[in-house]
């Protein structure tokens, strides 16, 4: 089975600086698709960002980029200028298509300090 | 607004009960999935479906029952609840599977708490 796994239960970021949270997963498919949603403190699951596998060039979305390395199988989410609208728990996602499950990591708790 | 609505969106049940959990969505989406939500565990797939009439087990499929009749509607049944169901739930929709359709829209979540 697909695993992912986020290996930090909580980080902390400095508002206006630079964080990257990290996610890794184990797969043995060539195609498939890796999500970053957001859970604020009102429980709402918002996508983030995605990243198609087939592609080489890491996707971003405003203040939100990735680090797609797929030998690695590594895909780690870089926030810059943090806000404190930021502060959320942020789920690492892998889905492969077709009839498979979409499968999360554990969640990273980011907390923004002003 | 259009999306993913759930109820209800607390319930506190005692061990044996039954219940169903609701969830509509009106973006005719042909993809739909009940997770729940344990701290330290992430999200943890139930059911889905790939369409009306059609469902398939996740993960974590056992004391649950789903069923697909419309488009719209994916109800998750507990069948006797347990302490080990306490949890939040919640459903999420999509266009399909495929690139460009695989984007989940998500409910509001529903806490269920089993005595």
């Amino acid at each position: 089975a697909q695993t992912v796994t986020q290996s930090q239960p909580e980080m902390s970021v400095q508002e206006a600086e630079t964080v990257t949270l990290s996610c890794t997963y184990d797969t043995s498919e060539s195609d498939y698709y890796l999500f970053w949603y957001k859970q604020p403190p009102s429980r709402q699951m918002i996508l983030v960002i995605r990243q198609e596998a087939y592609k080489q060039q890491n996707a971003t979305e405003n203040r939100f980029s990735v680090n797609f390395q797929k030998a690695a199988k590594s895909f780690s989410l870089k926030i810059s200028d943090s806000q404190l609208g930021d502060a959320a728990m942020y789920f690492c996602a892998y889905f492969p298509g077709d009839n498979n499950d979409m499968r999360f990591g554990a969640g990273t708790r980011l907390t923004v300090k002003p | 607004n259009a999306g993913v609505t759930q109820t209800p969106k607390f319930q506190v049940l005692k061990t044996g009960q039954s219940m169903t959990l609701q969830c509509a969505q009106d973006m005719n989406h042909e993809y739909m999935s009940w997770y729940r939500q344990d701290p330290g565990m992430g999200l943890r797939l139930i059911h889905y479906s790939v369409g009306a009439g059609i469902t398939d087990q996740g993960e974590v499929p056992n004391g649950y029952n789903v069923s697909r009749s419309t488009t719209e509607d994916f109800p998750l049944r507990l069948l006797s609840a347990a302490p080990s169901q306490t949890s939040v739930y919640f459903c999420a929709s999509s266009r399909g599977r495929s690139s460009g359709a695989n984007v989940l829209t998500f409910g509001a979540g529903s806490r269920l708490t089993v005595l």
